[in-house]
């Protein structure tokens, strides 16, 4: 069935090293595609997209890779901050339907 | 920032109960979303809306109902609570950009049936 997963489901990383985020996905005539961010007890928190016909996307100090190829996403924090530590979730849209398909969550540990 | 609103956050309640939880956006969003969540899961879609008067079951089942009376509110409703109905609902409305719709989210209710 239709499916986004991510592939590890923790990532700790010191603090003010890169981190990079992935995702997989599987429906493709998914042409859109958005990172989330997560806090405790908050609602997901739009951080960037890309639609397919990109491959790249820059935000402050965000990138998101988009490899069509092999269905493949990639989230990149430059620099990591404490304040980054959260759940990253990635999530599709197949072109022309209402659905965005999430995947689980990949909790990013910022360690000091 | 998003200015999508969702009360109460937090729930307590007891078996049988009815409930209503509430959710408002003030952006003039067309199209809202409500998700329910387990802690560490993915978000499954179980009611979204295109507009006023238009109301749809999405993919997880759910006992839940809806409405969309006024573009800006889009209550859902458990008529009888279950414990199996703890879990976090949150809702989203969504805007055409020059890309494609993009999601926004409330902070979401959390529920607890006891």
């Amino acid at each position: 069935g239709e499916s986004v997963g991510l592939h590890l489901p923790t990532l700790s990383v010191q603090e003010g090293d890169n981190s990079i985020i992935n995702c997989a996905y599987s429906n493709s005539a998914s042409d859109y595609f958005i990172w989330y961010k997560q806090e405790s007890g908050k609602g997901p928190q739009f951080i960037i997209d890309i639609r397919s016909n990109m491959d790249k996307r820059q935000g402050q100090r965000v990138t998101v890779l988009l490899n069509k190829t092999v269905k493949h996403l990639s989230l990149q924090i430059a620099a990591t901050q404490p304040g980054d530590s959260a759940v990253y979730f990635c999530a599709e849209n197949p072109s022309g339907t209402y659905k965005y398909i999430f995947g689980t969550g990949t909790r990013l540990k910022v360690l000091a | 920032e998003a200015d999508i609103y969702q009360t109460p956050r937090y729930l307590v309640i007891g078996t049988g109960k009815k409930i209503t939880l509430e959710c408002s956006q003030t952006m003039g969003h067309d199209k809202m979303y409500w998700y329910q969540q387990d802690p560490g899961m993915e978000l499954h879609l179980i009611h979204y809306s295109y507009g006023v008067n238009s109301t749809e079951k999405g993919d997880l089942s759910s006992e839940s109902t809806v409405s969309r009376i006024r573009t800006e509110h889009f209550p859902l409703t458990l008529e009888s609570a279950r414990p199996s109905h703890t879990s976090q609902y949150l809702c989203a409305s969504s805007e055409y950009s020059v890309y494609q719709e993009t999601q926004y989210f409330g902070p979401g209710t959390r529920l607890l049936v006891l």
